[in-house]
């Protein structure tokens, strides 16, 4: 079954860019049918949807974050990467990788991975 | 795009049944059957417990059982489990391509 494994630093400065990537196993991403997705939820509060790619590279984004975001995807190794530019403490969040098929569910999700904005 | 509107808690005696609403707008919830929820434990990555409105997944229990009437959907779970405590959230596609989350409810089962 398809499985999905967030990788990154741990710590980010503010103002700085925050990287993130997605490695798929388990598929293949270039198979089409599916959008690939992050979303983040900082400590004690809840889910937010950052916005999603299709292989192809067509991608969509959260209004709120869409001018600091970009998602991107490499077929050749398999996997999806996010950037959110001039961090601040508001975006200290465990950020989750999720693949999403065509009737916009989330499943499977990676386990998540924290990130903290600081100096 | 405003987050789905969830109650912040909601709590039930084992065995007994709850339903947790989700109100959105006719822009999402209602112009669609693309509603999702997800049961998250703490420290634990979101799982899938119900998709487009009412399906269940393999291996969700057939305690949990999603509806949707004009502009909010609901998640109902009979026979509470100790078990089904965590927190759960809401999803639904809109009219702009995107996806939007509910706030979260927090179930308690007492």
């Amino acid at each position: 079954q398809v499985q999905l494994q967030e990788s990154g630093p741990g710590l980010v400065k503010p103002s700085q860019t925050l990287s993130l990537t997605c490695a798929v196993s388990g598929g293949s991403i270039s198979s089409g049918g599916y959008y690939w997705s992050w979303i983040r939820q900082p400590p004690g509060k809840g889910l937010e949807w950052i916005g999603y790619i299709y292989y192809s590279g067509s991608s969509y984004y959260n209004p709120s974050l869409k001018s600091r975001v970009t998602i991107s995807v490499d077929t050749s190794k398999n996997q999806f990467s996010l950037k959110l530019s001039s961090v601040t403490a508001a975006d200290t969040a465990v950020y989750y990788c999720a693949r999403v098929p065509p009737t916009r569910w989330f499943d499977p999700w990676g386990q998540g991975t924290l990130v903290t904005v600081s100096s | 795009q405003s987050a789905l509107t969830q109650p912040a808690s909601v709590s039930g005696s084992p065995g007994q049944s709850i339903t947790i609403s989700c109100t959105g707008t006719s822009s999402d919830i209602g112009g669609y059957n693309y509603v999702s929820w997800y049961q998250q434990h703490p420290g634990k990555a979101p799982k899938l417990m119900i998709y487009e409105v009412s399906n269940r997944p393999s291996g969700v229990s057939n305690r949990f059982s999603g509806s949707k009437s004009g502009n909010t959907a609901s998640l109902t779970i009979s026979g509470l489990q100790a078990e089904d405590e965590a927190d759960y959230y809401c999803s639904s596609y809109t009219s702009s391509s995107t996806l939007v989350f509910g706030g979260g409810t927090k179930l308690t089962v007492l």
